[in-house]
């Protein structure tokens, strides 16, 4: 089944502690992107993968890191976790090419809290 | 800096009329997206629309892209409550050469029986 998935689904961690977000695909895509959802606010991008090594900022970066060594894996790495980070987080991916190019496929998301 | 303005953000309707959700934007874009969100779910792809005068319909939603005006909309037909759910626009100002997009806020839209 083609599909994105994050882990974890649910983590409460505490300020400063690092954690990783995985996000993986099995459909192929070249383009992958984080983006947290906030009340208010709807989504907001936070980095973005046009394909292996190259990735580039979304909206609000500021305290994330991510890689993209292989093409199915995008991981969202918080170095130093805040409370203003608690949120929700999504994981979304499409093709790069071929008639499906525009459908972007998003993980379940990930409910972070950081006391 | 490109912003994508939708409204109205809540919508409460009966079953069975029309409404119209408005999205905004305020760079030049022919590339919009519609997307589906049920409560504590993730984003489902409705519509894509990539050139001025685009329509697109499925079932009761039928989506629609004015590039001079900068905006687009999506009109319910004759709701029902399975339509409940929070849509979003999203915009892409980059033409599909990045995968760089800005949403809108969304709008939580609840049918009533």
């Amino acid at each position: 089944e083609a599909q994105v998935t994050q882990n974890p689904r649910y983590l409460i961690t505490v300020t400063g502690k690092k954690l990783t977000v995985t996000c993986s695909q099995n459909m192929n895509h070249e383009y992958m992107s984080w983006y947290r959802q906030d009340p208010g606010l709807g989504l907001r991008q936070i980095y973005y993968s046009m394909n292996v090594e190259v990735t580039d900022k979304g909206d609000v970066p500021e305290g994330y890191k991510v890689s993209r060594k292989e093409k199915r894996n995008f991981p969202l790495i918080l170095e130093s976790p805040s409370p203003n980070q608690t949120s929700l987080y999504f994981c979304a991916s499409r093709p790069g090419q071929g008639l499906a190019k525009n459908i972007q496929y998003f993980g379940a998301g990930t409910r972070l809290s950081v006391l | 800096e490109l912003k994508v303005e939708q409204n109205p953000l809540f919508l409460s309707m009966q079953e069975g009329k029309n409404y119209t959700i408005y999205c905004n934007y305020s760079t030049t874009s022919d590339r919009l997206y519609w997307y589906r969100q049920d409560p504590g779910k993730s984003l489902e792809s409705l519509f894509v629309l990539l050139s001025n005068g685009a329509v697109k319909q499925e079932g009761r939603l039928m989506a629609s892209l004015d590039t001079k005006a900068r905006l687009s909309t999506l009109h319910i037909t004759a709701a029902v409550h399975d339509l409940s759910a929070t849509y979003f626009c999203a915009v892409d100002s980059s033409g599909g050469a990045t995968n760089k997009l800005i949403f809108g806020t969304g709008t939580l839209l609840a049918v009533q029986p």
